[in-house]
Formats: structure tokens, sequence, C-alpha cells
């Protein structure tokens, strides 16, 4: 069965200051990748998605993923991070092979952004 | 384009009560899934339609509930009779594509508190 594991539950950052929330999944092959972010009182929207090809993925408002095979990782990264970036983010993966169409989440991980 | 919507927002109830929750998906959008989470913990799969299908309901907790998708336009989720764990967020999810690298595009939940 797959699983994701996100570490951090709660991340604290400066505005300005760089970003990175870290994602690690357990899958027998090489999955879908998603990154999902949730402001209070919205719904899930999606950041970006790594399906194949280049391992570098970018997505809106700036963020960016990298998927390493050999870690099992798909780490989201800003290089500045802006106040309106505080919310709770979501790593997700899907099956690539099966009947499941499902996706499956991460616990997910608040970030703060400080002024 | 109109996103995805789910009403209510909130809903509170005393255990053994019964409700019902309904999605209305993205317009021409095949596929509908429910998601809950439950105490801050992982979003989890509930069950997927395929217009009016129940293609995968391998996620539903028990027999109190009940998912519905008249016409494959909306879905309703109804619980009955709630019970104390019940309580969480309830997502609903749309898609197009019949594949499985599909993008799920979520709505803001309905926040179901059980008394």
């Amino acid at each position: 069965a797959q699983s994701v594991t996100q570490p951090d539950i709660h991340i604290t950052v400066s505005e300005g200051a760089s970003l990175e929330l870290r994602c690690n999944y357990s899958y027998g092959a090489t999955p879908y990748l998603f990154w999902y972010v949730q402001s209070p009182g919205q719904g899930l929207q999606l950041l970006l998605k790594y399906f194949s090809g280049d391992t570098l993925v970018q997505g809106i408002k700036g963020f960016e993923a990298e998927f390493k095979r050999s870690q099992s990782s798909f780490n989201l990264r800003k290089p500045s991070v802006h106040w309106s970036d505080a919310a709770e983010y979501f790593c997700a993966v899907g099956a690539t092979s099966g009947s499941a169409r499902q996706l499956t989440f991460g616990s997910g991980t608040q970030l703060t952004v400080l002024p | 384009e109109a996103g995805v919507t789910q009403f209510p927002s909130h809903s509170v109830i005393e255990k053994g009560q019964t409700v019902t929750l309904r999605c209305d998906p993205i317009s021409g959008h095949d596929n509908l899934y429910w998601y809950r989470r439950v105490m801050g913990k992982e979003i989890k799969f509930l069950l997927h339609f395929v217009k009016e299908s129940k293609q995968d309901e391998s996620g539903m907790p028990n027999n109190r509930f009940l998912a519905e998708r008249t016409g494959g336009t909306y879905s309703t989720l109804k619980v009955q009779p709630a019970e104390l764990e019940d309580s969480g967020v309830y997502f609903c999810a749309s898609s197009a594509a019949r594949g499985r690298a599909d993008t799920q595009y979520f709505g803001p939940g309905t926040r179901l508190t059980v008394l």
C-alpha cells in the first residue's frame, strides 16, 4: 500500500526567507505526486504535480518541487516566502497502476510566516 | 467556470442524528471523489464515482455512510446515525479525465461536528 510522510507538522519562517517542505512516499514504483495548499476557509488548491519527465517541477505562486527517486522524496521549495503563503500544505501520491484512482495524502504541514 | 461547491460549509448535530452533505462537481466532470479529514489527521479517501456508478467505495468506514450520485451530477453523502468519531472535514473532489493521470479539483469542505 502506498503512504506519504510529511515529517514537519508545523514550520515557521520569516517573510522573505526560503522555504522547504519535506515529503517522503512509499510506493512500489514511481507514483504520481502532488502538492496541494489549503488556506483558511478555502478548499485544497493544486500547487504542482509530477507525472513523468523533468524531475524539477514548477508550480503556481512561485513554488517548485523536485522528485528524487533515490530518496523517495518530493520536497516543495520556494526561494522567498510571502505572508500570503501562510497555509497548510499537503503532499499526495496517486497510483500509476491498478484500479484505484484516489489520492493518498500526508498529514500536512502548517506554515506560519512571521513579518 | 465554477469550481467544486459543497453544502453546508458547517454542520453541528447531536449523536444519533442524520446529516446529509452535498457536493456539486465542476460541470462535465465524470469523476467525483469523497474524502474526509478527522481530528487533524491525514485526508483519507472514502469513495469514487464515475458518473452515477460507484467505482470504488473501499474507504467507506461502515454502513452508516451512504453516498449517492443521482444522474451523474451532484452527489450526497448521508451519515445515519452520526457518531462522535464522524466529526471532521468532508471534502469532495472532481476530475474530468478517465485516465489516472488527471487532476482532482477540491471543494472547500464541510466541517461536521457531532456532539
